[in-house]
């Protein structure tokens, strides 16, 4: 059964970019689309944006300027870049599998604070 | 963006009770292909978002059949035939159909 789990910094400061992995275990990252999505302490969720296990991604206007989503097939991971980053941009950050049937599975989450 | 509204935000369900949550979307999220592209998520306290519905009126593998979902174009329900305790937690719709991916603003649902 495939599982997903998050791993990066807590705390990043204001105007640096923020960095996260997200680890694939128990089937190939080769296939389906791999998405990004957040949660800010409290609120709904905001997807971020994915890529595809070749490389060609798409992201939420919203975020696009600030946005990197690539994938690494050698190592079963998709990793997230948020540059500039502001009080704003803390939230549960998660990585979920894209596929037809919706978004499943998800990692547990992790959480990241923008603060000095 | 297409604009996912739920409806109520809250409610508070006795047991053994029915629930009912609303989602309009701002267009139809019907597909050349046939298919409706909404979804439906649980995400209990402390947890994830776990998929419950898929196309509307799908369950997801492992999901009680007291959760059923309905609709079409851009009105759709969950309901849960009877409400249990590990029930509790935000609901959220969610469509696929065009970029970005959106979902509706969550229902909580609390026990009486």
């Amino acid at each position: 059964q495939v599982q997903l789990q998050e791993s990066g910094p807590g705390l990043v400061k204001p105007s640096e970019t923020l960095s996260l992995t997200c680890t694939v275990s128990g089937g190939s990252i080769s296939s389906y689309y791999w998405s990004w999505i957040r949660q800010p302490p409290g609120k709904g969720l905001e997807w971020i944006g994915y890529s595809y296990y070749s490389g060609s991604t798409h992201y939420n206007p919203s975020l696009k300027s600030r946005v990197t989503i690539s994938i690494d097939t050698s190592k079963n991971q998709f990793s997230l870049k948020l540059s500039s980053v502001t009080a704003a941009d803390t939230a549960v950050y998660y990585c979920a599998r894209t596929v037809q049937l919706g978004l499943d599975p998800w990692g547990q989450g992790t959480l990241v604070t923008v603060s000095s | 963006d297409i604009v996912m509204t739920q409806t109520p935000l809250s409610l508070s369900v006795t047991p053994g009770q029915p629930a009912s949550i609303s989602c309009k979307s701002s267009q139809s999220l019907l597909h050349s292909d046939g298919k409706t592209y909404l979804y439906w998520y649980l995400q209990k306290p402390g947890q994830p978002p776990q998929l419950l519905i898929y196309e509307v009126s799908n369950r997801f593998s492992g999901v009680s059949d007291r959760f059923s979902g309905s609709g079409s174009g851009t009105d759709f329900t969950l309901k849960i035939s009877r409400v249990e305790a590990e029930d509790v937690g935000v609901y959220y719709c969610m469509q696929s159909i065009r970029l970005p991916l959106t979902f509706g603003q969550g229902t909580r649902l609390e026990i009486k």
